[in-house]
């Protein structure tokens, strides 16, 4: 029963430098997405994959990367850590395009401060 | 594009009192989703309750319901005997149907505030 796992749950970056988001679920889904959380907002949709080798740009891209070669992790790439991507980061998944009666799944997210 | 909007940025109401938790939002589909969550302060995201648009029923999960209303589109919450645990953020979220690579769009959220 893990669901959506990420890794890890806090990190402080200083500017420039380089991190990579884990996210790692057990549910075989076929989706997954990153979305970020500022202080007082919802959620944006960073990035998306429909499956492995699949990958999509979501709202806020810039500043990030990501690969989906396995149908079970999809990591995020900070490359140039910059103080605008200071946020909470959540990883979540569903099935396919027809959430279940449940929603999606999602990660416990990682705050992550750049200064 | 979609857009969600919560009016309310927090509310405070006695234990056990009724409260709602407005939502609207536009969009162009004819079907869709909606959501609420509920993120306490442990930052998990819980769904609490889930509407299709195709259904005119409003949806009901024990002391959570919503008032659907198409037309308006509007999605309230409305929270019965409130209590302490239901403290927390609660977003409104849309999806649209066949859409769901395109993730969720999250308004902004309202803090809701149980008082003891």
């Amino acid at each position: 029963n893990a669901g959506v796992t990420q890794t890890p749950k806090f990190r402080i970056l200083k500017i420039g430098q380089s991190m990579t988001l884990q996210c790692t679920q057990d549910m075989n889904h076929n989706y997954m997405y990153w979305y970020r959380q500022d202080p007082g907002m919802g959620l944006k949709l960073i990035y998306y994959s429909v499956g492995a080798g699949i990958t999509d740009k979501g709202e806020v891209p810039n500043g990030y990367n990501v690969s989906r070669s396995t149908t079970e992790d999809f990591p995020l790439r900070l490359e140039l850590a910059a103080p605008s991507q200071t946020s909470v980061y959540f990883c979540a998944s569903s099935f396919d395009s027809t959430p279940s009666n449940y929603g999606y799944t999602f990660g416990s997210g990682t705050r992550l401060t750049v200064v | 594009a979609q857009t969600v909007t919560q009016s309310q940025p927090e509310m405070s109401v006695q234990e056990a009192e009724t409260v709602t938790l407005s939502c609207t939002y536009d969009t162009s589909e004819s079907n869709y989703y909606l959501f609420w969550y509920k993120q306490p302060p442990s930052r998990q995201m819980i769904l609490v309750i889930r509407q299709e648009a195709y259904k005119q029923q409003n949806a009901t999960e024990n002391r959570f319901s919503v008032n659907f209303q198409k037309a308006a589109k509007s999605f309230s919450l409305k929270i019965s005997d409130s209590q302490l645990g239901d403290t927390a953020m609660y977003f409104c979220a849309f999806l649209r149907s066949g859409g769901g690579a395109d993730g969720l769009t999250f308004g902004k959220g309202t803090h809701l505030i149980i008082q003891p």
